[in-house]
């Protein structure tokens, strides 16, 4: 069975950074792109960034690119996105998600990021 | 404002069908069969319903189907049951800055 648990979410100051991460099972990680959308309180899911699966690619949304570093271990079976600059549009749930055949297969629960002085 | 448009709301009868636009640009959706459709009950994570326009996930019942025709995706639930009723996302790859379009989200009520 598939599983992706994020963590690192929490409340963080304006302009401060975060790392969150997400440990993968269930599936031979090295072998798939993974991403990461997010949700922030009442709207609607936006695409945040992803990489493939030796970590040679990486694409970022126009509103994190700068900002946000996605990166991958794979020999831990693990996903991280680095966020700094944070402001309060980033203030939502981070899901951690797997690609497959151009779309998102599988999703971790989510954590939440509050950007909030 | 989110990329593809689809309705705020729509809503059926049990047993009925409903359909559910998302209408992108020939950037997006008119140009590639890389549009996808996510279920989201409220406080949970999203869980994929078509892929690649009109391909379900095993698992995924055949009640959900999915369609294109020029800029516009469809997703179209048949015999609409209670357990239905959900937030909807249309998804598409694009040839924009941001690769990777949603819509805004559609909340299906089943009467």
């Amino acid at each position: 069975e598939v599983q992706l648990v994020e963590a690192g979410g929490g409340l963080v100051q304006p302009g401060g950074s975060l790392r969150l991460s997400c440990a993968a099972s269930g599936f031979t990680f090295s072998n798939y792109w993974m991403g990461w959308l997010r949700q922030a309180p009442g709207k609607g899911l936006e695409w945040v960034a992803n990489i493939k699966y030796d970590g040679s690619e990486k694409y970022y949304s126009d509103s994190v690119r700068g900002r946000f570093t996605i990166s991958r271990d794979n020999a831990k079976s693990s996903l991280f996105l680095q966020m700094d600059s944070l402001g309060g549009e980033d203030t939502a749930v981070y899901y951690c998600a797997r690609d497959y055949s151009w779309s998102s297969d599988n999703w971790g629960q989510g954590t939440l990021v509050t950007v909030s002085s | 404002q989110s990329a593809l448009t689809q309705p705020a709301s729509v809503s059926g009868s049990p047993g009925q069908s409903i359909t559910i636009p998302c209408s992108g640009t020939s950037s997006d959706v008119g140009s590639y069969s890389h549009v996808s459709w996510y279920q989201q009950i409220p406080g949970k994570a999203p869980k994929l319903m078509i892929y690649e326009v009109n391909n379900r996930p095993s698992g995924v019942s055949d009640r959900f189907s999915g369609s294109k025709s020029g800029n516009t995706a469809s997703l179209t639930i048949s015999g609409l049951r209670a357990e239905d009723e959900a937030d909807y996302y249309c998804s598409s790859w694009a040839t924009t800055s941001t690769p990777w379009l949603f819509g805004g989200g559609t909340r299906l009520t089943v009467l």
